[in-house]
């Protein structure tokens, strides 16, 4: 089946770090990968779209200077957090689908702590 | 934009009886609706999906309704288990090109208490 991989699974680094996590489809192209983050008990909360070679697009409310996204290939997604602060900590989760009215297939999240 | 509540948040059942969780979506143009399953810590599961021109799906133990005309669906999961603990996720797409957005539900605790 479809594989999403997500990188790291879990980051701890001081406030004002910068740090990159990645999102790789494995056994197929995807079309399309989402990034969500998500607070303890709470609902998955999208932040941005990406699709291969184009801009991403934002959500209302997201900072897209802070959370930078860049979809280099159909198999590659990063999402990085400029000077993260302790605000910024987190749940966050990639998803990526391989075409029209296919489901989204999830990575394993990567927990950040900034400290 | 789409608007996704899901009910209720919390479920508790005995192993062995049914659990329904409910959710409701505000546009009409969403064509297709998963259902995750997410422990904790963990990534999102699909568990079930049904588009707009099917009104139900079944699944051995796990059955989603569909009615677009009142906008609410509902997953259905019979003789439940132990390991059917978790949270509960609906969600609603629409979208053509490759390009589908998802809005999530609030989510169920599902607890099934052996």
């Amino acid at each position: 089946g479809a594989v999403v991989s997500q990188h790291p699974s879990w980051v701890i680094c001081k406030s004002g770090t910068s740090v990159k996590i990645e999102c790789r489809s494995l056994d197929f192209q995807a079309t399309t990968m989402f990034w969500y983050r998500q607070f303890p008990k709470q609902s998955l909360m999208l932040m941005a779209t990406s699709n291969e070679g184009s801009k991403a697009t934002y959500e209302q409310g997201v900072e897209k200077d802070k959370f930078l996204i860049n979809h280099a290939s159909l198999t590659l997604s990063t999402l990085t957090v400029t000077s993260a602060h302790p605000e910024d900590s987190s749940f966050y989760i990639c998803s990526a689908i391989g075409g029209k009215d296919q489901p989204q297939h999830f990575g394993d999240g990567t927990r950040l702590s900034i400290l | 934009g789409e608007n996704v509540e899901q009910h209720p948040s919390t479920l508790s059942v005995q192993e062995g009886d049914s659990a329904v969780i409910k959710c409701t979506y505000s546009d009409s143009a969403s064509n297709y609706f998963p259902w995750y399953k997410q422990e904790l810590g963990k990534r999102p599961q699909l568990i079930i999906d049904i588009r707009s021109n099917v009104g139900e799906k079944k699944d051995q133990r796990i059955a989603v309704t569909l009615n677009k005309t009142a906008k609410h669906f509902s997953l259905h999961i019979t003789e439940t288990q132990p390991e059917d603990s978790a949270v509960y996720f609906c969600a609603a797409s629409k979208g053509s090109g490759g390009y589908q957005k998802v809005t999530f539900g609030t989510g169920t605790k599902l607890q099934v208490i052996p």
